[in-house]
């Protein structure tokens, strides 16, 4: 049972290029969320998914634009890579809010 | 006022003893209750849920103070292994599938 797999777990990119990072879960979770973190700043909800088909802004969405491609797979989008986005980046699903999360491995992206 | 707001630490504490974090939320409709805990250049990974009632899982006691909106994990009998981040999570609204992550404790366990 994969759980959360995100794709890539590495990434360098050059200010103003663009990029998706990938995500798929195979538990057949309704919700589906991206992070950032940040040292000092802890977890920051990008965007996240309800439900397949709906996609809602969180608390830093500037600069990302997501799809919900399929109930299985989330992608975020970096249009126009800045350096004040290089970050962890966690995907994240859940059943329902009371269950709690399950998180990926994460991507580390560095924007130079 | 931060939604969650805990003590960053970090703690260093001898293997063996007891150590506990709080954590206070901001919202008091908040429902939904968890601690994580996180390792160095890990994924965030469910500790345990809160419960109103608190709940306990081996060395780990968690409580919830809805009264004075706190939430609380106490490690008993402390191992080196529990050396890591514990992050505080609250969810403030059913059907609104939003969790809210404290900037987490660090705490690291001296042989």
């Amino acid at each position: 049972n994969a759980g959360v797999t995100q794709t890539p777990k590495f990434q360098v990119l050059k200010t103003g290029q663009s990029m998706t990072l990938q995500c798929a879960q195979d538990m057949n979770h309704n919700s589906m969320y991206w992070y950032r973190q940040d040292p000092g700043m802890g977890l920051r909800l990008i965007y996240y998914s309800a439900s397949e088909g709906t996609t809602d802004k969180g608390e830093v969405p500037n600069g990302y634009n997501v799809s919900r491609l399929n109930k299985r797979e989330f992608s975020l989008r970096l249009e126009s890579a800045a350096p004040s986005q290089t970050s962890v980046y966690f995907c994240a699903s859940s059943p329902r809010q009371v269950n709690g999360y399950t998180f990926g491995s994460g991507t580390r992206l560095t924007v130079v | 006022r931060k939604e969650v707001e805990q003590d960053p630490g970090p703690f260093n504490v001898p293997e063996g003893a007891t150590v506990a974090f709080n954590c206070t939320y901001s919202n008091s409709a908040s429902q939904s209750f968890f601690w994580y805990r996180q390792d160095c250049r890990k994924e965030p990974k469910l500790l345990m849920s809160v419960y109103s009632s608190g709940n306990e899982d081996g060395r780990f006691t968690a409580q919830l103070n809805r009264a004075s909106q706190y939430i609380s994990l106490l490690i008993r009998d402390s191992k080196l292994s529990d050396s890591a981040t514990y992050l505080c999570v609250v969810g403030s609204n059913f059907g609104n599938e939003k969790l809210t992550f404290g900037t987490g404790t660090r705490l690291t366990i001296i042989p």
